[in-house]
């Protein structure tokens, strides 16, 4: 079983359209959780980081469920430019951060 | 301000060969980290330093040696390419902090031996 995973799409979806990603992680010691945006042949970009009560980010939304070991990300009002893939990423470090990445969700947004 | 730089972008490299790749920062950070991406795999850590003259190893540490002399400067070497070897390396830096780090990456070294 992969420590973090994610469906890895892709997802098509028009412009204006709401749309959510799942993520789920398997070691429940995990410390900390972000979302990074990754563009195709680019590099990983923090989008946010995940809180447990929940945090939102203008059109962007993260959700924390570790109860469950879930991460969501809602992004609305999808627009041409969200097109990229999102990595969900969790922190398994004690002494350093030692992140643990998602193979992504692949996001097309047509017009 | 650049940020973390990578040298070089591209490589191809015959199996055997040995070569370096340079990762610089310009924004005084203590951690630094090398990244191999491949198809269908997330990003696993090679090599990590916690500051100047330290090294650690990570998930994927076979193959690969490092160093950091520099606290701005952490090298990535492989002595004797194998196809396995072929990937997107990318080097990231951070503060510090533990939970609340942001990594910021370079823009990766796409890899290819023969």
């Amino acid at each position: 079983r992969k420590e973090v995973e994610q469906d890895p799409g892709p997802f098509n979806v028009p412009e204006g359209a709401t749309v959510a990603f799942n993520c789920t992680y398997s070691n429940s010691a995990s410390q900390s959780f972000f979302w990074y945006r990754q563009d195709c042949r680019k590099e990983p970009k923090l989008l946010m980081s995940v809180y447990s009560s929940g945090n939102e980010d203008g059109r962007f939304t993260a959700q924390l469920n570790r109860a469950s070991q879930y991460i969501s990300l809602l992004i609305r009002d999808s627009k041409l430019s969200d097109s990229a893939t999102y990595l969900c990423v969790v922190n398994q470090g004690t002494g350093f951060q030692k992140l643990v990445f998602g193979t992504g969700t692949r996001l097309l947004v047509s017009p | 301000n650049a940020g973390v730089t990578q040298t070089p972008k591209f490589r191809v490299l015959k199996t055997g060969q040995s070569m370096t790749l340079l990762c610089a920062q310009d924004m005084n950070h203590e951690y630094m980290y090398w990244y191999r991406q491949d198809p269908g795999m997330g990003l696993r850590l090679i090599h990590y330093s916690v500051g100047e003259g330290t090294t650690a190893k990570g998930e994927v540490p076979d193959g690969y040696n490092v160093s950091r002399l520099k606290k701005q400067n952490f090298l990535l070497g492989l002595e004797s390419a194998a196809p396995s070897q072929t990937s997107v390396y990318f080097c990231a830096s951070s503060l510090g902090q533990l939970y609340t780090d942001t990594q910021y990456f370079g823009p990766g070294t796409r890899l290819t031996v023969l």
